[in-house]
């Protein structure tokens, strides 16, 4: 693998915002995705960033920062539904994924 | 229309003995991927098809692993002598292109139990 570290675990409230870290110890890679997986379910894809900065979708946000070594993902007004593990993924052609993050958001 | 399927959903088996699984992607994707997730962990690479060749084998974790495509379409994960370390959810997931930019499309993955 490529090093690609996640906090194992997150407990976050409704209505919050969370975001989930995620650093990786690798250079010269296209891009990096973000995942959802809900348990027992397939991965859905949440975003894929090639260049630095912030990218956003609605609720969910993505920053990249190939200088520094990480990314993040941003989670604002928290439901009850986002409780899922997030995935992220390097791609160099192949993807290496860390271990995921699980969240659980409570009431 | 229809997303990527795998078949079968379980299969449980003997150690020892050989299984195929089957992943049917997207139509008219022409990239395909085979990745492995053991319980509670994220996902392994194992292999990825860009039309009917695999460019780059070397995630397949031994050689007991091997896999094919026919036809971009339909690909066929076998493992031979199973062990009980290859229990393990295998998902595929196809895209229109093995290009980064593009995402990838899982199917609902095949929960493999070797006893």
């Amino acid at each position: 693998g490529q090093n690609i570290d996640q906090p194992t675990e997150m407990t976050a409230t409704e209505g919050a915002i969370v975001q989930i870290n995620c650093t990786y110890q690798t250079s010269g890679f296209n891009g990096l995705f973000w995942y959802q997986q809900h348990a027992g379910e397939a991965p859905t894809f949440l975003s894929y960033n090639v260049l630095d900065g912030l990218e956003e979708k609605g609720r969910f946000s993505s920053f990249l920062s190939r200088s520094k070594g990480y990314s993040y993902l941003l989670l604002k007004e928290l439901q009850m539904k986002d409780s899922a593990s997030y995935l992220c993924a390097v791609d160099f052609n192949k993807f290496y994924f860390g271990s995921g993050t699980k969240l659980n958001v409570k009431p | 229309g229809a997303g990527v399927s795998q078949s079968p959903s379980n299969k449980v088996t003997e150690k020892g003995k050989d299984v195929e699984l089957r992943c049917d992607p997207i139509s008219g994707h022409t990239a395909l991927y085979w990745y492995r997730q053991r319980l509670g962990q994220g996902l392994e690479f194992l292999i990825y098809f860009q039309g009917n060749s695999a460019p780059d084998k070397s995630g397949l974790p031994s050689d007991r692993f091997s896999a094919e495509r026919t036809g971009e379409s339909v690909s066929t994960l076998t493992i031979q002598r199973t062990q009980q370390e290859d229990s393990a959810v295998y998902l595929c997931a196809s895209s229109p292109r093995a290009l980064s930019s593009y995402e990838q499309y899982f199917g609902p993955g095949t929960r493999l139990t070797v006893t």
